[in-house]
């Protein structure tokens, strides 16, 4: 099955500047990557997603990158701002396995005012 | 109006106990889905209904039963709780089964003393 790998696991950035969270996936096959955010006790919250048919996506601070070959793709983060304090999940799902995504391990980003 | 909603928010029982939780969407989704998220964040599929069929169990132990009622509905009953089982559980759906974009629930924080 799918394997997904999400470093770093925690990461503290300055308000104003970027974050960057990158995951790793196993399965050649998987061809959708959600990015998903949990703020403190509340349940994750699609932020952006991206398909494997494309390389980067935008939407406003946020954007995500894919890399096909290499199997692993990436959130951007830019001008942080202390709500966007939270823990971020990645995961993978493919074709034959649609009805299940595989999450990675979680980032708890701490944006420091 | 909550989009998915389940209930009870806490739940603290003693280890041997049987207890439910439920859940609602109200988005129209075809499918529904419960999550276990650990202590270290970790997000691990459980459970899978499409149009009230069961479609995904992961090795998960028989004492937890999933019943959906309608589209609408998946509860979780949960017998003989054991320590371990504590955690937070997620409910989820999509509007297709496979198609990723998740809503969840705001999740219910189970304590088994």
């Amino acid at each position: 099955g799918e394997n997904v790998e999400q470093h770093p696991s925690t990461l503290s950035v300055q308000e104003g500047d970027s974050a960057v969270i990158k995951c790793t996936y196993s399965d050649s096959a998987s061809n959708y990557f959600p990015w998903y955010k949990q703020e403190l006790g509340k349940g994750p919250q699609l932020i952006i997603d991206i398909r494997s048919n494309v390389g980067e996506k935008k939407d406003q601070r946020i954007a995500v990158t894919l890399n096909k070959t290499a199997k692993h793709f990436s959130l951007h983060i830019t001008e942080t701002q202390p709500e966007d304090s939270a823990v971020y999940f990645c995961a993978a799902s493919a074709p034959y396995n649609d009805y299940k995504l595989s999450f990675g391990a979680g980032t708890t980003v701490t944006v420091r005012a | 109006d909550t989009a998915v909603s389940q209930t009870p928010k806490y739940l603290v029982t003693q280890m041997g106990n049987d207890k439910s939780i439920k859940c609602e969407q109200n988005l129209g989704h075809d499918t529904m889905y419960w999550y276990k998220q650990d202590s270290k964040k970790f997000l691990k599929i459980m459970f899978s209904y499409n149009n009230k069929e069961l479609i995904i169990n992961e090795t998960v132990p028989n004492r937890f039963s999933p019943k959906s009622p309608d589209k609408a509905h998946l509860n979780l009953h949960i017998n003989s709780l054991e320590l371990g089982d504590s955690a937070v559980y997620f409910c989820a759906s999509s509007q297709v089964a496979g198609k990723g974009k998740l809503f969840f629930g705001s999740g219910t924080q189970l304590s088994v003393l």
